[in-house]
């Protein structure tokens, strides 16, 4: 079965860092873009950025460039998000999404909910 | 940064009723590369349509995109219970992806 399993909710200090993880499964993870989309509390979707896992060649969002960081590991099938120092404009619901080439993003994680907050 | 502007915001029908969702872009694009997504509430988002009309693996046949240019179009052509969900649109035709703010589908 083809998959991304995202690593467990969040609960984080206003200064803190994180990173948060993605999983591939039953696929050749090296062949699709891995994606992150938040999603705010009751808002709509936003592309973050994404990257390719075969050289980890990234493209990011004017809106997060420099905000996060999105990186990837090929030999363990990951992809993660990571932040510096959180604020608690991050909370949110992050989703990672495979993509290849003209095709949409199929499949999506189960997302990750990161609460920031003192 | 290609902007998508979705509308209407909210669409009031009633199981049957045919649906039609507009997305417009403030420029063109490469390809066509317009997908729509359904999200439904604490669920991820679902594909729905890619390349503007392709409907993904498992799609029903009711799900259809059309257009070209900066005028995009999802019609459903006889609502069904579980379509009453929020929809967008996403270009990625650029080398900066963005998404519409989406079209919320409820029942009349």
């Amino acid at each position: 079965e083809v998959q991304l399993v995202q690593s467990g909710a969040e609960v984080k200090k206003p200064g803190e860092s994180l990173r948060i993880s993605c999983q591939g499964s039953g696929y050749g993870f090296t062949y699709y873009w891995i994606n992150w989309v938040r999603q705010m509390p009751g808002k709509g979707l936003e592309w973050m950025g994404r990257i390719d896992p075969r050289d980890s060649y990234t493209n990011y969002s004017p809106s997060f460039q420099g905000h996060v960081t999105i990186s990837a590991d090929k030999s363990i099938t990951t992809a993660y998000l990571q932040w510096s120092s959180l604020k608690a404009s991050d909370s949110a619901m992050y989703f990672c999404a495979r993509q290849v080439g003209g095709h949409g993003m199929d499949v999506w994680g189960q997302g990750t909910t990161v609460t920031v907050s003192s | 940064e290609i902007v998508l502007t979705q509308s209407p915001g909210t669409l009031s029908l009633s199981p049957g009723e045919r649906a039609t969702l507009s997305c417009r872009a403030s420029q063109s694009f490469s390809s066509n590369y317009l997908a729509w997504y359904q999200q439904k509430p604490g669920q991820a988002p679902r594909l729905l349509i890619y390349g503007a009309f392709t409907r993904a693996t498992g799609v029903p046949d009711r799900f259809s995109g059309s257009g070209s240019g900066t005028d995009f179009t999802l019609t459903i052509s006889r609502l069904e219970p579980e379509d009453f969900a929020v929809y967008y649109c996403q270009q990625y035709g650029s080398s900066q992806w963005t998404f519409g703010q989406g079209t919320k589908v409820e029942i009349k």
